[in-house]
């Protein structure tokens, strides 16, 4: 059974830093791309950053909202992918879920949607 | 950026009926080198994370029942459930994989009438 568990949620200050953690288990973590999508409160969702697997190069993306203050990473021996989160605003205060992206198919661009999520993890930023 | 946009924002239907939710793209998401769709949809219920439903703008995934389909192409999708069931209540979000940025819809709030 395919698993994600997000860590490292909490409340921080304006300005500050957080790293959030997902660990995967239940299938190869090193053959996915690995995203982060966050919800604010009673809002809808938004695309964070994603990062594909070694065999697609490790290709890192972000949202325009986080580009230049998050950064995504993973380690595949750990089947951990990581989001530090640096110069919190505000308006980062979501939900924080980590999601695996469907099998890569043998496309040479493999589609990044969301096949499996974690619960989801809490990061409010707040003085 | 490819804007999603979704209508209604809520509705409410009876038990049994159908309901239909609407997903227009600001640009096309059909690829015309494998003529796909990049198009999914989700199902969100409170307190809970997204539901994958429907990928490729109309392949339910495994587990999903039937009642739920997704039609469309190019830049105008539905999600149809053809006959409301007391635990579809729900939002529901279409997401375009065309391109990034990765973008949703607004979601779309499903109730019992």
């Amino acid at each position: 059974e395919v698993q994600l568990v997000e860590s490292g949620g909490g409340l921080v200050q304006p300005g500050r830093s957080l790293r959030l953690s997902c660990t995967g288990s239940g299938f190869s973590f090193g053959d996915y791309a690995m995203s982060w999508v966050r919800q604010a409160p009673g809002k809808g969702l938004e695309w964070v950053s994603f990062i594909k697997s070694k065999a697609y190069g490790g290709t890192i993306e972000y949202a325009a909202s986080v580009k230049g203050r998050f950064t995504i990473s993973r380690d595949d021996s750990k089947s951990v992918a990581y989001l530090q989160m640096n110069s919190l605003r505000t308006e980062d205060t979501a939900v924080y879920f980590c999601a695996r992206a469907p099998p890569a198919g043998g496309y040479t661009y493999p589609p990044i949607y969301f096949h499996y999520w974690g619960r989801g993890i809490l990061v409010t930023v707040s003085s | 950026d490819i804007v999603m946009t979704q209508s209604p924002d809520s509705l409410a239907v009876s038990l049994g009926e159908r309901a239909t939710i609407s997903c227009k793209s600001s640009q096309s998401v059909l690829y015309s080198s494998n003529n796909k769709n990049y198009l999914a949809w989700y199902q969100q219920k409170p307190g809970q994370p997204p539901k994958l439903l429907i990928d490729w703008a109309s392949t339910r995934e495994s587990g999903v029942p039937d009642r739920f389909s997704g039609s469309g192409s190019a830049t105008d999708f539905t999600l149809t459930i053809s006959s409301l069931q007391a635990e579809d209540v729900a939002v529901y979000y279409c997401q375009q994989y065309y391109t990034t940025p990765l973008t949703f819809g607004g979601g779309t709030k499903v109730e019992i009438k």
